[in-house]
């Protein structure tokens, strides 16, 4: 069965440093998520593409996180520099859009630990 | 705002039993769809359940119902025949339908479900 792909699987890093999330969604998928989800918390959108284009960067903190799916496939979130408060999960979700039908499936996620 | 809460930070059910979670939610929107996603531990987040606002029916999967009550905007889980492998965080979910055009996914907080052998 297809699944989302996602590495690292854990980071740990030094705050200020520049960290990269890697995203491979299911193939065919033209829609992709990343997600935040604190521990304790539920997951948040933090930035939606459909191809390659950008439908909603309205909760990325753009002065640190950035976001690109440059080919329409796989996608890279950055963020730099990494403060504390970025540990989190951080999560990828793709679909295939049908309408009310839509279904998002989740990658594992990386989890992210800033010191 | 639409907001999704659920009152329920853990929960404990017993190996073959019926457990209830709870999530109630707010919205001023009339069509919008209700999930329920289970992540278990160190593994990915998976769809138990949808339901379409405008379905009066309640949804079932297997062993998994729901109890839909729009107008309380109440939408509880109800897993039957628990097994061990149902232990997991479980998360409510919204999302707008706005005339085609979906919105964005809302969380709740998540109830944490043990299941006792």
């Amino acid at each position: 069965e297809a699944e989302v792909a996602q590495s690292p699987r854990y980071k740990i890093t030094e705050k200020s440093q520049a960290v990269a999330f890697w995203c491979d969604p299911i193939s065919g998928h033209a829609t992709l998520y990343w997600y935040r989800q604190i521990l304790g918390q539920g997951p948040e959108l933090l930035v939606q593409f459909q191809d390659e284009s950008v439908v909603d960067d309205s909760q990325l903190p753009k002065d640190r996180f950035s976001a690109e799916r440059l080919k329409g496939v796989d996608s890279t979130l950055k963020i730099q520099p990494a403060e504390l408060g970025d540990s989190a999960m951080y999560l990828c979700a793709s679909s295939f859009l049908s309408g009310y039908q839509e279904t998002q499936y989740f990658g594992p996620g990386t989890r992210l630990l800033v010191l | 705002a639409q907001t999704v809460t659920q009152s329920q930070p853990e929960m404990s059910v017993q190996e073959a039993e019926t457990v209830t979670l709870s999530c109630t939610y707010d919205t001023s929107e009339s069509d919008y769809y209700l999930f329920w996603y289970k992540q278990p531990p160190s593994r990915q987040m998976i769809l138990v359940i949808r339901q379409e606002a405008y379905k009066q029916q309640n949804a079932t999967e297997n062993r998994f119902s729901v109890n839909f009550q729009k107008a309380a905007k109440s939408f509880s889980l109800k897993i039957s025949d628990s097994q061990l492998g149902d232990a997991a965080m479980y998360f409510c979910a919204y999302r707008p339908n706005y005339g085609g055009s979906q919105g964005n996914l809302i969380f709740g907080k998540g109830t944490k479900l043990s299941v006792k052998p």
